[in-house]
């Protein structure tokens, strides 16, 4: 199975600073056929279900602020939120949908306020 | 706009039953596949079980594998999890989920879950 890792546990960052979550896999989640990453993110806040920000690695989902932005490729990615807003204290996990289940995800990403 | 409720969570005793439920609206149900993702109090998220749309294709977590039944009735536009000999670590918040696009994707949509308390 593929085993998912995310660094830092935790962050804290100021108000309208950059926050990065990094997001390994123990083996390569790009499938070569198309140059697709099978990676995504989720955002989740207490109390709520996970919500879908990016798939494909980088791609946006609908109605996702442009401040949220995936980068990485093949078996490193990074989360970036390039300004840290109030409403983006959350858990962030990182989930690989490469192949055939199980769909494993990160440990999760804490970020708070500074 | 896209629904997901589930149902049939609660209390049952180590080694019990309990079958989960989940009501999809807003969509076509019959062409999506289906998940099932479990959150112990306090830990991560745990993807527990996969089902394609027309149920050709299943999986399932290490975890769960042996004890836990995942089907679809595309007729009721539901999904199911059957759960048997339940453990105290089966405690959850179990949500359904349903993957973003017809073809491989990850969950794109996402039920408000129900609670599984595994305890004497």
């Amino acid at each position: 199975d593929i085993v998912m890792t995310q660094s830092p546990d935790s962050l804290a960052v100021s108000l309208g600073e950059r926050a990065t979550i990094n997001c390994k896999s123990n083996q390569s989640v790009l499938d070569s056929s198309n140059n697709q990453n099978y990676l995504a993110w989720y955002q989740q806040k207490p109390r709520q279900p996970p919500k879908l920000l990016i798939y494909w690695a980088s791609t946006r989902e609908s109605g996702v602020p442009d401040r949220f932005s995936g980068s990485g490729s093949g078996t490193d990615f990074t989360l970036t939120i390039s300004s840290l807003q109030a409403e983006d204290v959350a858990v962030y996990y990182c989930q690989q949908y490469y192949g055939t289940p199980p769909r494993t995800f990160g440990q999760g990403t804490k970020v708070e306020i500074k | 706009e896209v629904q997901l409720v589930e149902s049939g969570g609660g209390l049952v005793k180590p080694g019990g039953s309990l079958r989960l439920s989940c009501a999809g609206s807003g969509f076509t149900f019959t062409s999506y596949s289906m998940n099932w993702v479990r959150q112990a109090p306090g830990k991560g998220l745990e993807w527990v079980s996969f089902i394609s749309s027309s149920s050709s294709y299943i999986y399932y977590a290490d975890s769960v594998r042996g004890r836990f039944t995942i089907s679809r009735d595309n007729a009721k536009n539901s999904l199911y999890l059957q759960m048997n000999s339940l453990r105290a670590e089966d405690t959850a918040v179990y949500y359904c989920a349903r993957d973003r696009d017809y073809s491989t994707s990850p969950v794109g949509q996402w039920g408000q879950g129900t609670l599984v308390t595994v305890s004497s």
